[in-house]
């Protein structure tokens, strides 16, 4: 039972160009999201979040977006570098229990 | 720089075998995670852990067990390895009790199990 699904498992844009990947969940207690980022041969590492209480997140390049109604959320990466080719993850857990899930991935490839 | 180590990249084990993967951070984090990662699945809660010698079981821990008897140090045991847990087991950790904070995760370890 994936409560948080990455539909797209691959993603390929020009560099320079905007790459949206996105999330959907299941579970409407979850109130925390985080995008974590995975180069090969290496763990996953924190990228951005966001908590239930906003809509929109932004740091630097990359901005998290979330519609809680439609149980949506989205990472934009503006622009896009062919550095930031590497596997994303998202992530959501509730605050009232122990429960993280992970999306399964999407692989995203930015083309010099 | 803040670090998870883990005990090894790659390791071959055969079936029935007891395995023992070791995790070690130096962030004095209070909370240690052990995943799995699977094609198509990402990554799964295998078990935590929120202080030494507590432990608590995640979404698959069939087959597995865990040992903290130290802060900096979370051990992830296979009692006797079978096949289906040839997988990617990756190691976090996390500061404070609200443990949904961000996650600092080792590098991997690969697992084959013949």
């Amino acid at each position: 039972d994936q409560q948080v699904k990455q539909n797209s498992p691959s993603l390929s844009v020009q560099e320079g160009r905007i790459s949206i990947l996105n999330c959907d969940y299941t579970n409407s207690m979850f109130d925390y999201f985080l995008w974590y980022k995975k180069y090969p041969a290496e763990g996953p590492t924190f990228l951005i979040s966001i908590s239930s209480i906003k809509d929109k997140n932004e740091d630097g390049r990359f901005t998290v977006f979330l519609n809680k109604s439609a149980k949506h959320l989205s990472l934009h990466i503006v622009p896009s570098q062919p550095g930031d080719s590497a596997v994303y993850f998202c992530a959501a857990s509730a605050d009232n229990n122990n429960d993280m899930r992970f999306g399964a991935g999407t692989r995203l490839t930015v083309k010099p | 720089d803040v670090k998870v180590t883990q005990s090894s990249r790659y390791l071959v084990k055969r079936t029935g075998e007891k395995v023992f993967l070791e995790c070690v951070q130096d962030m004095d984090h209070e909370n240690m995670f052990w995943y799995r990662q699977d094609p198509g699945l990402g990554l799964r809660l295998i078990y935590f852990s929120y202080d030494v010698k507590m432990k608590e079981k995640g979404d698959i821990p069939e087959g597995y067990s865990v040992s903290r008897e130290k802060k900096e140090r979370f051990s992830l045991i296979l009692e006797s390895a079978s096949t289906n847990q040839t997988s990617m087991y990756l190691c976090a950790s996390s500061p404070q009790a609200a443990w949904y904070n961000e996650q600092f995760f080792g590098p991997g370890t690969r697992l084959t199990v013949l």
